[in-house]
């Protein structure tokens, strides 16, 4: 089945440092890719969405230069939190799905954000 | 606005007893209706979808679904369930406009399995 491989799966950092988390469509093209947030025991929160060689579409209430996402190929996305602060802390997972709107999204495992 | 509900934040269960994990939605036109299931700190594992045709569907481990468009809903049942089927289980809701339509989450529901 589909894959995706997102990186790393865990992060502790201190505040104000970035950080660079990479998701990776391993065996498909991923047309669209999504970035979601989830706090604990709660649904997920769309962050933004991007299409391959486009600038991405941000929800509103997130900082797009706060929440740095690249597209670059039909199978990377990369989300960069640029000066990270505690409050930035948080569960982040990516999702990419094939051209097609009737084809499911697949989730990558996520990444766990601490900051100090 | 488009919505999706899942009214139970947990279900228990028996194992081996039937389970049925409600979902209800609110969208306009007519929707791609998905179940996903999530172990804890693990992204999402897709389970099943409706796109058209018979109102039930099966999916993976076991768990199938059942569309019924009068009432909006599409509850994710399994005839027998495990232990290991114990998860937070999402609902979602893509309406197909254009190519990057969004899912719409429910809240999520606990299904507890006990043995």
């Amino acid at each position: 089945g589909a894959v995706v491989s997102q990186h790393p799966s865990w992060v502790i950092c201190k505040s104000g440092t970035s950080v660079k988390i990479e998701c990776r469509s391993l065996d498909f093209q991923a047309t669209t890719m999504f970035w979601y947030r989830q706090f604990p025991k709660q649904s997920l929160m769309l962050m933004a969405t991007s299409n391959e060689g486009s600038k991405a579409t941000y929800e509103q209430g997130v900082e797009k230069d706060k929440f740095l996402i690249n597209h670059a190929s039909l199978t990377l996305s990369t989300l960069t939190v640029t000066s990270a602060h505690p409050e930035d802390s948080s569960f982040y997972i990516c999702s990419a799905r094939e051209g097609f709107p009737n084809q499911p999204q697949h989730f990558g495992d996520g990444t766990r954000l601490s900051i100090l | 606005a488009q919505s999706v509900a899942q009214p139970e934040d947990q279900v228990n269960v028996a194992e081996g007893n039937p389970l049925t994990v409600k979902c209800t939605y609110s969208v306009s036109g007519n929707p791609y209706l998905f179940w996903y299931v999530q172990y804890p700190n693990r992204g999402l594992q897709f389970l099943l979808k409706y796109i058209t045709g018979d109102n039930l569907v099966k999916g993976s481990y076991g768990f199938e679904a059942e569309f019924n468009k009068s009432q909006t809903s599409f509850h994710l049942k399994k005839p027998s369930a495990l232990v290991s089927d114990s998860a937070l289980y999402f609902c979602a809701v893509r309406v197909p406009s254009g190519n990057t339509g969004k899912l719409i989450f429910g809240q999520g529901t606990t299904l507890q399995v006990k043995p």
